[in-house]
């Protein structure tokens, strides 16, 4: 299987506790998305890495959230102090910068996601 | 602000045809996309479009006028495995490729 994995797939927690989710993006991409996933809502964007640089943030992601891609390739999201409102669908995606006709395509291919809980 | 209005939920029958809408006003705009997601999986890539027009893939097509903000996705032949939400995502200019979603269009397809 060559696509985006995350693990785990899903994590049950108490409030305040801290947990991490890892992602392993397709080998050769190199950009890497995080997107938080709400019932009956679309992915919200939390934050991008290009290779190991972490280019952009999301307001939504507070001081308790933090991002790493240590080497430019696997990833991990973590959440400090949890609370009931932190559960969602965590999305991971990658893309690769790829010219179509021209003009940019960069389709983004997403992993599984991690479902979490908070209680 | 940026904004992604799309249907909450749709019905249509086998084998006939359906057309979601999206409107969307956004700060910038570096192309449109169309993924479709099943139930507690992972959004798959359909459909992409950043000039004017129709672009086909099999069933399904998609459509972008730029200067009314608007597309539409279009599913033909409908199949009883089409029943997915269907989401409208906008890449925005000048930053890093990140998509803004709309809420999705839940499509149920029955017999």
């Amino acid at each position: 299987d060559t696509g985006v994995s995350q693990n785990p797939r899903h994590k049950i927690t108490k409030r305040g506790q801290n947990v991490t989710f890892r992602c392993d993006p397709i080998s050769e991409h190199n950009r890497l998305y995080w997107y938080r996933q709400t019932l009956g809502q679309g992915p919200e964007f939390l934050t991008y890495f290009q290779n190991e640089a972490q280019l952009e943030k999301s307001r939504l992601l507070s001081d308790r959230f933090s991002a790493e891609r240590p080497k430019g390739s696997f990833s991990t999201l973590e959440i400090q102090r949890t609370e009931q409102g932190d559960s969602a669908m965590y999305l991971c995606a990658s893309s690769l910068r790829v010219a179509k006709t021209g003009a940019i395509y960069n389709e983004q291919f997403f992993g599984p996601g991690t479902r979490l809980t908070v209680l | 602000g940026q904004n992604i209005d799309q249907p909450t939920e749709m019905t249509a029958t086998e084998g006939a045809i359906v057309q979601i809408n999206c409107t969307y006003q956004t700060s910038g705009f570096n192309g449109l996309f169309w993924y479709q997601q099943h139930a507690g999986e992972a959004p798959t890539f359909l459909s992409y479009n950043v000039l004017d027009g129709l672009e086909e893939k099999g069933r399904f097509s998609s459509f972008l006028s730029r200067s009314k903000g608007y597309s539409y996705l279009l599913l033909k032949e409908l199949q009883m495995k089409d029943s997915a939400s269907y989401l409208c995502a906008v890449r925005g200019s000048g930053g890093y490729n990140k998509l803004i979603f709309g809420a999705g269009t839940r499509l149920a397809v029955h017999p």
